[in-house]
């Protein structure tokens, strides 16, 4: 089986332009959970969802962040307008089951934004 | 509230040395879960180790093994006979259930170098 998998692998951008980080989930896992990776803060969960539904967003920095996930093998974290500050490692994860279950992640998305 | 603290930013040894990396957490909780993930320098996040808090038995994996006591709230990694290849970050992260939102939360991590 696939693992996740993360487009683009690694993304330049100027500021104030858009982006979008995609993923795929391992097929028939339930939960799909976007994280951000940096060295002054670490790994932080930005928003997870549960068959397909935002259960937690608190973890998003602010309104320029949005995420979907259309349905159950697609999502999408967007950046609208990007500043650089936002230069970070995104990493999505899915998980089958619960809590108790290991989440497994993607590669990630190396960002910079000039 | 709950924390994984990792106290050990950098670990260097050279190989076949034994090495033990520290994990302390912290919550009120009487159920939760622990995980171990490693981050070769490729990037990506591996999945080594799931523990629930009801089961103390150490577990052993190869040249991996991993103790948990409750009694210190610790859950320590030790690398046996290491080797190059184990040089990655190594991260804790703690779940808990009846926190809402079930995300995992990770210590800072602790960047193992095995020098040849």
């Amino acid at each position: 089986d696939a693992g996740v998998i993360q487009s683009p692998r690694h993304e330049v951008t100027e500021m104030g332009q858009e982006v979008t980080l995609r993923c795929k989930p391992i097929s028939g896992h339930n939960s799909l959970f976007w994280y951000r990776q940096t060295m002054m803060r670490g790994l932080e969960l930005l928003i997870y969802f549960n068959n397909n539904v935002p259960i937690d967003d608190s973890g998003m920095p602010e309104d320029r962040f949005s995420a979907k996930m259309p349905n159950a093998s697609f999502s999408t974290l967007k950046i609208q307008p990007s500043e650089p500050r936002d230069s970070a490692v995104y990493f999505c994860a899915s998980r089958y089951g619960t809590s108790g279950d290991e989440q497994y992640f993607g590669p990630g998305t190396r960002l910079t934004v000039t | 509230a709950q924390k994984v603290t990792q106290a050990q930013t950098e670990i260097s040894v050279v190989e076949k040395e034994d090495v033990t990396l520290d994990c302390v957490y912290e919550t009120r909780d009487t159920t939760y879960y622990l995980f171990w993930y490693k981050q070769p320098p490729s990037g990506e996040l591996v999945f080594l180790i799931r523990r629930n808090s009801f089961d103390e038995q150490n577990e052993i994996s190869g040249r991996y093994s991993w103790n948990f006591q409750k009694s210190t709230s610790s859950f320590n990694f030790t690398i046996t006979a290491s080797q190059v290849v184990d040089s990655a970050v190594y991260f804790c992260a703690l779940s808990i259930p009846s926190q809402g939102a079930q995300k995992l939360v990770f210590g800072q991590g602790t960047r193992l170098t095995i020098n040849p």
